[in-house]
Formats: C-alpha cells, sequence, structure tokens
C-alpha cells in the first residue's frame, strides 16, 4: 500500500499561472480532503468529496477548484494562483464510519510558491 | 461558535520531563477527538480518537485522555525522538493550531 500520495512535491508559480496538484490514495477511502497549512495558523480545509461524483467547499474555498471522477483520485485545481496562495498543501483520506468522521491519513504535502 | 484551542504553542522539555499538552473545545455533538503527530516537512500522522469523557489510550510514551471540554495528551518521560508538533482535531471541525513540542537531550 502508498496510502496517500501527492504531486509535486515542490512547484514556484509566476502570478495569475494556474496548476494541478494531484493527491491519489489506494485504500479505497471515500472520504477525501485538501488542507493548506500556513505558519501559525494550523491546517485549513480548502474542499473535501464523500464519494466519487460529490465533493463540497470547506473553510477556505476561493480560488481553488476540485473534482472527484473517482474513489482513488482528488486533483486541486489552482485557477490563477496568487501570492496568498503561497503554502504547504496536504491532502488526506478516510474511512466513512458511523460517526462521519473518523481518523484521516495524510500524504507528504505539496510546497507551492506562488512570486 | 464551535471552536478549538491548544496550548501551549511551544513547549521545551528535556528529556525525562513529563508534561501535558492540552486541546480544549466547544463542539456541540462530539463525534471523536483525534491527537495526530507532525514532524517538520511531513503530513500529520494520527495517533488517537477518542469518543467518550472518560476515554483514554496509550501509546508507548503518550497517553491520551478526554473530558466534556477538553482532552489532555500526557507525555511520560520523553525522548529526543518525541519532538515534534502535536495537532488536535474534533468531529469535522477546524484542525487546533498545535504545540510545538521539543525534547532536550
Amino acid at each position: 500500500n502508498a496510502g496517500v500520495t501527492q504531486t509535486p512535491k515542490f512547484q514556484v508559480l509566476k502570478t495569475g499561472q494556474s496548476m494541478t496538484l494531484q493527491c491519489a490514495q489506494d485504500m479505497n477511502h471515500e472520504y477525501m480532503s485538501w488542507y493548506r497549512q500556513d505558519p501559525g495558523m494550523g491546517l485549513r480545509l480548502i474542499h473535501y468529496s464523500v464519494g466519487a461524483g460529490i465533493t463540497d467547499q470547506g473553510e477556505v474555498p476561493n480560488g481553488y477548484n476540485v473534482s472527484r471522477s473517482t474513489t482513488e483520485d482528488f486533483p486541486l485545481r489552482l485557477l490563477s494562483a496568487a501570492p496568498s496562495q503561497t503554502s504547504v498543501y496536504f491532502c488526506a483520506s478516510s474511512y466513512s464510519g458511523v460517526w462521519g468522521h473518523n481518523e484521516q491519513f495524510f500524504g507528504p504535502g505539496t510546497r507551492l510558491t506562488v512570486l | 461558535e464551535d471552536q478549538v484551542t491548544q496550548s501551549p504553542e511551544a513547549l521545551r522539555l528535556q528529556e525525562g520531563e513529563s508534561s501535558s499538552l492540552n486541546c480544549s473545545y466547544t463542539v456541540s455533538g462530539l463525534r471523536g477527538l483525534f491527537w495526530y503527530r507532525q514532524d517538520p516537512g511531513k503530513g500529520p500522522e494520527f495517533l488517537f480518537t477518542l469518543y467518550s469523557a472518560g476515554e483514554e489510550k496509550e501509546k508507548e510514551r503518550l497517553k491520551a485522555t478526554l473530558t466534556k471540554k477538553e482532552s489532555f495528551l500526557h507525555i511520560t518521560a520523553p525522548k529526543p525522538e518525541d519532538s515534534a508538533t502535536y495537532l488536535c482535531a474534533v468531529s469535522d471541525r477546524p484542525f487546533g493550531a498545535g504545540t510545538r513540542l521539543t525534547v532536550k537531550p
């Protein structure tokens, strides 16, 4: 099991460029999510998905799009990069249980710099 | 307003000096409190889940406890390899900002 994988590990963009951060999991988890982590602010939820074809917004969705066409993949798209999107991005997955929220498995992160 | 607060922000201990980290929450309808460990440059790693007041879980030098308003992560006789940021999350609410633990040899 590879767990949760993310690509790329590092990326530098210019303001206005677009890109897609890739995330994949091989644990057959229904729930997947994207977070950004900034110094002193902890993890903030961008978007999440409870299954293929279903996505919803988190705390900080502006400037990001997601889609979930398969159980395994959950890409995050930056439409027009801004310096405020400089951050470390984590993808996570978990199984859905009775309680609706379970422990999450995180990927290694993508470090994004927008100039 | 639902809130998760962790304290202290940073904690420096000598090797072998036991202490506790706190996670307080104001969430209605708790559906799980989660502790994670995060090493620099890596993604968070799951440690414990607690579901009801009075519940306790242990793993090596770590012990997590839960009351109706807060959780403690007790670290007994810590070692330098326990140095990390410890994150708390409650149900589907935002993560706490974390406690950065440094254990000096």
